[in-house]
């Protein structure tokens, strides 16, 4: 089945620890998405990448970094820098030809805990 | 103004009823809109996508896009329980692929 696999769902990380969440798309979609969702608050965009080898910052990508080297998997770091990363993050992706509208599809999800 | 704004809500209606839910955007954002369901704890999914001003109807729903009045709304028609929900509003930034998301509003369905 097409879809947008994130890994782990549940994560807990210890304080000065670096962490990396998993995102694979099988879909074909060009661009890629990493949001930052905190209780009860809306969707704040940390990174996305529209094609290999180049992504752009989004609202909040201090203390988080991307990597994207192939174009069906863009992995999100979570660094020690970031003071605050417990929250749940969604990997998504879209199409940028207009396919399908460009749509943006979200995965299951990942929770992160600091402990 | 924030560029995708929508109320928090609870918009609560009982069941059988429409639920009205709206988002207004500002100059920044470009004419692709859409709106996703999200249950507590689970991932957005989208419900639908209006390009152009009007209506759009898939089943029991339906999107409005103003253009003029810089605003998009969603209508639940027969309202279920079961879509009780917070429902976001989203929007692709003119000049760019990037997506903006309104804080959602929660729905309650009353059985």
């Amino acid at each position: 089945d097409g879809g947008i696999t994130q890994s782990p769902k549940y994560l807990f990380r210890k304080e000065g620890q670096n962490v990396t969440l998993s995102c694979e798309q099988n879909l074909n979609h060009d661009a890629m998405y990493w949001y930052r969702q905190d209780p009860g608050q809306g969707l704040r965009l940390i990174y996305y990448s529209q094609i290999v080898n180049d992504f752009q910052k989004g609202d909040i990508a201090e203390g988080y970094s991307v990597s994207r080297e192939k174009k069906e998997s863009c992995p999100l770091t979570v660094t020690s820098a970031q003071k605050n990363p417990t929250a749940f993050y969604l990997c998504a992706s879209s199409t940028l030809d207009g396919s399908s509208g460009n749509t943006i599809y979200f995965g299951e999800g990942s929770w992160l805990t600091v402990v | 103004q924030k560029e995708v704004e929508q109320n928090s809500g609870p918009l609560s209606v009982p069941e059988g009823a429409i639920a009205s839910l709206n988002c207004t955007y500002s100059d920044r954002v470009s004419q692709s809109f859409f709106w996703y369901r999200q249950y507590s704890g689970k991932s957005p999914e989208l419900i639908m996508s209006i390009y152009s001003n009007g209506d759009k109807e898939d089943g029991r729903f339906t999107a409005q896009l103003n253009k003029a009045s810089q605003y998009v709304s969603l209508l639940i028609r027969d309202s279920q329980p079961s879509d009780s929900a917070t429902y976001l509003c989203a929007a692709t930034t003119t000049g760019t692929y990037k997506y903006i998301f309104g804080t959602g509003t929660r729905l309650k369905v009353l059985a």
